[in-house]
């Protein structure tokens, strides 16, 4: 069984502070990273997606991939309260998407 | 870039009628559509993968002949519960992906279903 793990949360950081949320992955051969954000009541977002090993880096957000460690993960620097939300760490093999059940962060003024 | 819409964004039906739920790319084509369910506080559970014209790929568990799909462009895709009941009740949300978007699925706004 192929899965994608996230902490369910909550994850709670104060105003201005970084907000750090992990993905890992069973499956060696996924080839496509994303993250969403998804606010209550309403359908995921994109935010970003990786391929390679190493960091990028897209604003406030920065996605870090290590495939010999089967782990993605998401930084948010400066999180503001608009950024509370749930994180869906997403997943692509050579076959089919797989959603993580999500981060919720929740970011306090 | 990459939008899709859905329509429409809620509705509210009786027990055992049936609802149809479009899905489209609006300025992209669409090589392939997905369609998910999300009961609340939950993930997503993904119903089924459609291509246009070809049948779509429904997930175990997933009745065929209950929720039925049809890919009918590449631009729409659309969900009809028949018979709908009140187990159903969920929000709908497709998503969708082009050739060359590097597998990124573009979701929908979500339909909200509610049966009575």
């Amino acid at each position: 069984q192929k899965e994608v793990e996230q902490n369910s949360g909550p994850l709670s950081v104060p105003e201005g502070a970084i907000a750090s949320l992990n993905c890992t992955y069973s499956d060696r051969g996924s080839q496509s990273f994303f993250w969403y954000r998804q606010y209550s009541g309403k359908s995921p977002e994109l935010i970003m997606s990786i391929y390679s090993n190493g960091d990028k880096e897209d604003g406030r957000f920065t996605a870090q991939l290590n495939k010999a460690s089967q782990y993605v993960s998401l930084l948010i620097r400066d999180s503001q309260p608009s950024d509370s939300a749930t994180y869906l760490c997403a997943v692509h093999d050579n076959n089919d998407m797989r959603f993580g059940a999500g981060t919720r962060l929740t970011v306090k003024p | 870039g990459a939008v899709v819409s859905q329509h429409p964004s809620r509705v509210i039906c009786k027990s055992g009628t049936s609802v149809k739920i479009e899905c489209r790319s609006l300025d992209f084509q669409a090589t392939t559509m997905f369609w998910y369910r999300q009961f609340p506080k939950q993930s997503l559970m993904l119903m089924a993968t459609s291509n246009e014209g070809s049948k779509a790929t429904y997930e175990q568990g997933v009745e065929k002949d209950k929720f039925l799909i049809n890919h009918a462009s590449l631009t729409l895709s659309t969900l009809t519960v028949t018979s709908a009941h009140p187990e159903d009740s969920s929000f709908y949300i497709c998503s969708a992906s082009y050739q060359g978007s590097g597998e990124t699925q573009y979701f929908g706004p979500g339909t909200r279903l509610l049966v009575l």
